[in-house]
């Protein structure tokens, strides 16, 4: 078990680019969750998937961010038209699915700045 | 919706001093309740949890008691470590464990 991984660990981009992040969660895992953690805050929930299926997304997630699971495994999620507003840390969570309450992994996150 | 109000920081101890982050939340139905640390350079983990009312989460000498009366979930140590210096986060989940909501952390500064 290497747990959450996440692809890039810093970004820098300017005002308008396209971004693209990856998450490999830990491997038993079926559940896929993306936040979003500015400075001096707490993590906000973005969207979250179940095998491949997106099951909710957050309204924070707007048109611009896009994310997939295809296979069920790992996970990407794109900016397109990025905006300063759009710096922060993106943190990808896993976690498997039963009939208890189960703990959401974290992994590094990948640290976004908007030029 | 759900909201999570934790204590401003920074809280800064010396060692061995107890310790005390309060946690006060907002949410229908019955949460599950969490506490997650951040170390410096290193991501969230997980440091304890609590399904339903009453229960007593505790790891590493730490300790929070779900309190549905007062919508509390305070995190306690009897004493501090200079290596507890970190960001401590509370937050909550609904009954399924999905999307967390957390607090805005507490930074902790434990000086030797």
């Amino acid at each position: 078990d290497t747990g959450v991984s996440q692809n890039p660990r810093h970004k820098i981009t300017k005002r308008g680019q396209n971004v693209t992040f990856r998450c490999d969660p830990i491997s038993e895992h079926n559940r896929l969750y993306w936040y979003r953690q500015t400075l001096g805050q707490g993590p906000e929930f973005l969207t979250y998937f179940q095998n491949e299926a997106q099951l909710e997304k957050s309204r924070l997630l707007s048109d611009r961010f896009s994310a997939e699971r295809p296979k069920g495994s790992f996970s990407t999620l794109e900016i397109q038209r990025t905006e300063q507003g759009d710096s922060a840390m993106y943190l990808c969570a896993s976690s498997s699915s039963g009939t208890k309450i189960e703990t959401q992994y974290f992994g590094p996150g990948t640290r976004l700045l908007v030029l | 919706g759900n909201s999570v109000t934790q204590m401003e920081g920074p809280v800064t101890l010396s060692e061995e001093a107890f310790l005390t982050i309060n946690c006060t939340y907002t949410a229908t139905g019955y949460p599950s309740l969490f506490w997650y640390v951040q170390y410096p350079g290193e991501g969230l983990q997980l440091l304890l949890k609590a399904t339903k009312a009453d229960d007593k989460g505790s790891n590493k000498g730490f300790e929070a008691t779900y309190r549905k009366e007062t919508t509390s979930f305070h995190l306690e140590k009897g004493s501090v470590q200079v290596s507890d210096s970190a960001v401590y986060f509370c937050a909550l989940s609904d009954r399924y464990g999905n999307k967390l909501v957390f607090g805005a952390g507490t930074i902790l500064r434990v000086k030797s």
